[in-house]
């Protein structure tokens, strides 16, 4: 069975500097998508950045990046820039191809501070 | 498009009591997704349906759980003799289906406490 692993339950970022959250996961798969998802504090879920695993090139959204590891099994996020707004829990996800079921993993709080 | 709307927000139930959510998804997606979430955890994949069929279910899922998503459009979640265990937030989400790296677009959830 397919799982995400997040192995830092908090990770604090002075405002404007970069962080670097990490993510983890277990496939037999060789087609397959690999997603970063933000949820603010009592707020809804939003997609921050998406990578096929297919595409050797890291995605990039704004300040948003990834480091895709596809040997490693690894999907780092990087966050430059960090700002106010930036706090959030953040969910790395794992979908095989062709198929719907997203699988979360356990999450990463940020903390941003002034 | 007002995104994915869930109704009720939060609802408070007495263990034992059915309860029933909501969620209408954006109306040109034709997949939507339930899962579930407890405090400070990743969403639990419970369901999801392509239109109107129900293409997988979470074998976590027991039998007091069922969703339908009859003609395609809206979904409802349905719980049978809740349980204080049950007591979580219910999300919903719904994608377009192109065949590639969609994203989901989730609601804002139905917070359950059973009581």
């Amino acid at each position: 069975a397919q799982t995400v692993t997040q192995s830092q339950p908090e990770m604090s970022v002075q405002e404007a500097e970069t962080v670097t959250l990490s993510c983890t996961y277990d496939t037999s798969e060789s087609d397959y998508y690999l997603f970063w998802y933000k949820q603010p504090p009592s707020r809804q879920m939003i997609l921050v950045i998406r990578q096929e695993a297919y595409k050797q090139q890291n995605a990039t959204e704004n300040r948003f990046s990834v480091n895709f590891q596809k040997a490693a099994k690894s999907f780092s996020l990087k966050i430059s820039d960090s700002q106010l707004g930036d706090a959030a829990m953040y969910f790395c996800a794992y979908r095989k191809s062709n198929t719907g079921k997203l699988i979360f993993g356990q999450g990463t709080t940020l903390q941003v501070k002034p | 498009d007002t995104g994915v709307s869930q109704n009720p927000r939060h609802k408070i139930t007495k263990r034992g009591q059915n309860v029933t959510f909501r969620c209408d998804p954006i109306s040109e997606h034709n997949r939507l997704y339930w899962y579930r979430q407890t405090l400070g955890q990743g969403p639990e994949f419970l369901t999801y349906f392509q239109n109107e069929a129900q293409l997988e279910k979470s074998r976590l899922l027991s039998d007091r759980f069922s969703a339908e998503r009859p003609k395609g459009s809206f979904s409802t979640l349905e719980i049978q003799r809740t349980e204080q265990g049950d007591s979580a937030m219910y999300l919903c989400a719904s994608s377009p289906w192109t065949g590639g790296a969609e994203g989901y677009t989730f609601g804002s959830g139905t917070r359950l406490t059973v009581v």
